[in-house]
């Protein structure tokens, strides 16, 4: 059972790339979410998609867009990269109903120089 | 959601229980409260969660009070592989949810 899978684990780009971060959890999870983690601020949430076909604004939502292509996977986009960007990626999912903790990936370093 | 406050750094010696306080005075009655920890590098992982009862599982136990603005976690007898940062958040009960992680608490386990 690998519970929630990101790629790629690293990454490096240049300023005004683009480039998708990929997320898929295999344990019938309907809500899934984007975090990202810069050095002493803890996990910001950028995007958030409740169920399959829904998605919505986190804390910090901009530069990004995401896509929930079916109830598995969550897709983060950073159309022209900056380098304030530069962080860790996490991507999370939980049963989304009633109580229920979260399971996170092992995060995608990105640096963008 | 509530928002959460927590002491910004513990200390606690090896094979002692650490106690890692957490603040939640506008709880709400429907909200439940999670523990996640943090170790460096990895993705949070999961701890324990409670609505009214004290909680207890393999990892640790979770004690709110009886008014729910607060909550501890307890490690009964800390390891050196306990060092993280622990993040204590809320959450309602609801056909959907999101969480918005604070800055934790980094718990140091000193040999």
């Amino acid at each position: 059972n690998a519970g929630v899978t990101q790629t790629p684990k690293f990454q490096v780009l240049k300023t005004g790339q683009s480039m998708t971060l990929q997320c898929a959890q295999d344990m019938n999870h309907n809500s899934m979410y984007w975090y990202r983690q810069d050095p002493g601020m803890g996990l910001r949430l950028i995007y958030y998609s409740a169920s399959e076909g829904t998605t919505d604004k986190g804390e910090v939502p901009n530069g990004y867009n995401v896509s929930r292509l079916n109830k598995r996977e969550f897709s983060l986009r950073l159309e022209s990269a900056a380098p304030s960007q530069t962080s860790v990626y996490f991507c999370a999912s939980s049963i989304g109903q009633r109580s229920g903790g979260y399971t996170f990936g092992s995060g995608t370093r990105l640096t963008v120089v | 959601d509530a928002k959460t406050t927590q002491p910004p750094s513990m200390d606690c010696a090896e094979g002692r229980a650490a106690n890692l306080p957490c603040n939640h005075s506008t709880i709400s009655g429907n909200e439940y409260v999670y523990w996640y920890r943090q170790i460096h590098s990895q993705g949070p992982q999961y701890i324990i969660h409670g609505l009214k009862n004290n909680e207890t599982n393999e990892m640790a136990s979770l004690i709110i009070t009886e008014d729910r603005k607060s909550s501890t976690l307890i490690l009964p007898h800390a390891t050196l592989r306990d060092t993280a940062v622990y993040y204590c958040i809320v959450r309602a009960e609801a056909s959907y949810d999101k969480v918005i992680f604070g800055p934790g608490t980094s718990l140091s386990v000193i040999p």
